[in-house]
């Protein structure tokens, strides 16, 4: 069946550090590829999104790509800050935001100022 | 704004209790989800509902039942609660917009 795959953590980096969380996924079909962040005490936001192949989704100075020939999805920043502490889930959906959510196992990021 | 609402942010349980985490959203979304959340092993899908009375099983639907009465309420049961279901809980509900998640119950069972 689908799956993500995701780098392990904790990752823990000082302020103005370069970042990127590597994640592969594993799917039959042209899945729809997520990351989320999820802030300490709260839910998952969505932080970006991708639909198809070579999209590239971005937000708060977080970017990824979706690389179909390497069946990858990497969150990178050129920036991080202390208040990017966080965990990170990557997930892929087979039918786009209607489909359901399979998750990788989070990547903590611990920004130290 | 959508809001899904998880009713306790905390709960400590004994074994053999009956357990129920009440999940509620305010936007009319017909989709709704429980997942529970564990270290190392990410978030992983318990039960979905799309329209009242309708349930489906996830993928660890072992040991919880679910219930949807009314379409804003999405209920997750533990029938005999053990100490292998603490755990981080966390519903959300779908709408073509995507996803909303509430901010989790995290349940102790002692």
């Amino acid at each position: 069946g689908d799956s993500v795959t995701q780098m392990e953590g904790p990752v823990t980096l000082s302020e103005e550090a370069c970042l990127t969380i590597n994640c592969t996924y594993t799917a039959t079909g042209y899945p729809s590829l997520f990351w989320y962040v999820q802030y300490p005490g709260e839910g998952l936001q969505l932080l970006l999104k991708a639909t198809k192949a070579d999209d590239k989704g971005s937000n708060k100075g977080f970017e990824a790509t979706y690389r179909k020939e390497t069946t990858s999805f990497h969150l990178e920043k050129g920036s991080v800050q202390v208040s990017d502490s966080a965990v990170y889930f990557c997930a892929l959906s087979d039918r786009g935001s209607q489909g359901n959510l399979i998750f990788g196992k989070g990547t903590k990021l611990s920004v130290k100022p | 704004d959508v809001k899904v609402t998880q009713s306790s942010r905390y709960l400590v349980k004994r074994t053999g209790e009956k357990v129920f985490l009440e999940c509620v959203q305010d936007m009319d979304h017909e989709n709704m989800f429980w997942y529970r959340q564990d270290p190392g092993l990410g978030l992983r899908l318990i039960y979905f509902s799309y329209d009242v009375k309708m349930k489906e099983k996830g993928d660890i639907p072992e040991g919880y039942s679910v219930s949807r009465e009314k379409k804003e309420r999405f209920s997750l049961i533990l029938e005999s609660a053990s100490t292998n279901q603490t755990s981080m809980y966390l519903c959300a509900s779908r709408s073509t917009g995507g996803y909303t998640f509430g901010s989790g119950t995290r349940l102790t069972v002692v």
